[in-house]
């Protein structure tokens, strides 16, 4: 069963630290991976997108980074502030199969003063 | 280019009613996905519409369905709505199949 896993479920951190949050997948055949950040009450928006070739991808304070052999991805955020307190969501795309997405539970990062 | 949207934003329903929520694409953009996202499951996939039909489907009852217009446009209709129904439905666009879902603010369901 094609799955996403995502790790922790919630992270409280304090402002200007550092944090990474996991995310394993089973979703085969592989195209790509995206990961989302999700304000409360407001739709994700693409942070980044990884194809199979690709190990790393920044985006800001965030970097990603993908190991396609144990099929396991990373979303870390430098330097945390207020404004990242959100949901992220690592979503992977199955080739063929209509290109299904499969969705990750989420994280739910809140960034503290 | 103006983003995804959705309206209505906001809407109560009671149970047995029906209800359509809308969604227009980014222009240009042929894919309309639609999701359902509660906080106990996260978002779940319903469907998604390219040039007019039905490409993928999730495993929601047949309540839910959902269309596409030529403008790309898309409506999605739930039946006779449940409690379990409330939850906040977003609906993404993209342009081609291997491009990015840019979502919509959503538009949140209370059924009493």
């Amino acid at each position: 069963k094609n799955q996403v896993e995502q790790s922790p479920q919630s992270l409280i951190i304090l402002e200007g630290k550092n944090c990474t949050l996991q995310c394993n997948y089973t979703v085969s055949p592989f195209s790509n991976l995206r990961w989302y950040k999700q304000d409360t009450g407001r739709g994700p928006v693409s942070l980044t997108i990884m194809t199979f070739s690709e190990n790393t991808k920044s985006n800001g304070r965030y970097t990603a980074t993908l190991d396609a052999d144990t099929k396991q991805s990373s979303l870390h955020i430098t330097a945390s502030q207020l404004s990242d307190s959100a949901s992220y969501i690592c979503v992977v795309t199955q080739k063929a199969a209509g290109n299904k997405l499969t969705f990750g539970g989420g994280t739910r990062v809140l960034v503290k003063p | 280019k103006a983003g995804v949207t959705q309206t209505p934003r906001y809407l109560i329903k009671t149970r047995g009613q029906q209800v359509t929520l809308s969604c227009s694409p980014i222009s240009g953009h042929r894919s309309v996905s639609w999701y359902q996202q509660t906080p106990g499951q996260g978002l779940q996939f319903l469907f998604e519409y390219f040039s007019e039909t039905q490409r993928n489907k999730g495993n929601f009852p047949g309540r839910f369905s959902g269309r596409q217009f030529s403008n790309s446009r898309s409506e999605m209709n739930v039946s006779t709505l449940e409690l379990g129904d409330s939850a906040l439905y977003l609906c993404a666009s993209r342009d081609g199949i291997q491009e990015t879902q840019y979502f919509g603010p959503g538009t949140r369901l209370l059924v009493l």
